[in-house]
């Protein structure tokens, strides 16, 4: 069953531009909701998370946008990087499951010079 | 150390034989997981140990699927009868604490190859 589901599968940014990748979730029981970065041959790492009891965390240049209603997340990239390229996986989780993570499929973003 | 380690990189291995994957948490970090990701997927849960016991192993997906973490440290993940459908990059993360803020920290991963 595909708890979290991650649009698009892959995405072509101009440096300086914008990158938006969205995520659906079904259980209404998820609490915590994560993305990861991941660079080939390196496990993913944290990029930014949100609770739900907010709709927009901003961290630098990285921001989650989160809607309750609708059941849904995203992440936007402001003036995207060659560096940016990677593959990104956003993920949900219930604190009561003891962090077991449900990921998406991922995007891979390129960011072109 | 610094990071969570795992070892070994890539291990290929003959279709029916046994493999060992050892993961070594980061020091003090009591939750520590394993998940599989395979080609051009997101990383599957397989299992939870909180200290020296599985606190959830419903993600193991057979029982040919084993994992032990018996000084609530170091991890090894067991497959026995190996087959080609096992072949994936096997993740270890660990957590100062289960729980959401605290995030995982994930190793870079095993790559398992079955020939």
């Amino acid at each position: 069953q595909q708890q979290v589901k991650q649009s698009p599968q892959s995405l072509i940014v101009q440096k300086g531009g914008i990158s938006i990748i969205n995520c659906a979730y079904e259980n209404t029981a998820f609490d915590y909701f994560p993305w990861y970065q991941q660079f080939p041959g390196k496990g993913p790492a944290l990029l930014i998370a949100i609770r739900p009891d907010v709709s927009e965390k901003k961290e630098g240049r990285f921001t989650i946008s989160f809607n309750k209603s609708a059941k849904q997340f995203s992440l936007h990239i402001m003036d995207s990087q060659p560096g940016d390229s990677a593959t990104y996986f956003c993920a949900a989780n219930r604190e009561t499951s003891g962090s077991r993570l449900t990921f998406g499929e991922g995007t891979q973003l390129t960011v072109n010079p | 150390g610094a990071g969570v380690s795992q070892t070994p990189s890539n291990k290929v291995t003959e279709k029916g034989k046994y493999v060992e994957l050892r993961c070594d948490p980061i020091s003090g970090h009591t939750a520590l997981y394993w998940y599989r990701q395979s080609l051009g997927q997101g990383p599957e849960f397989l299992i939870y140990f909180q200290g020296t016991g599985a606190a959830d192993d419903s993600g193991l997906p057979n029982d040919r699927f084993f994992a032990v973490r018996p000084e609530g440290s170091v991890s090894t993940l067991k497959i026995q009868r190996t087959e080609r459908g096992d072949s994936a990059v096997y993740l270890c993360a660990s957590s100062l604490n289960p729980g959401f803020g605290y995030g995982y920290t994930f190793g870079s991963g095993t790559r398992l190859t079955v020939v």
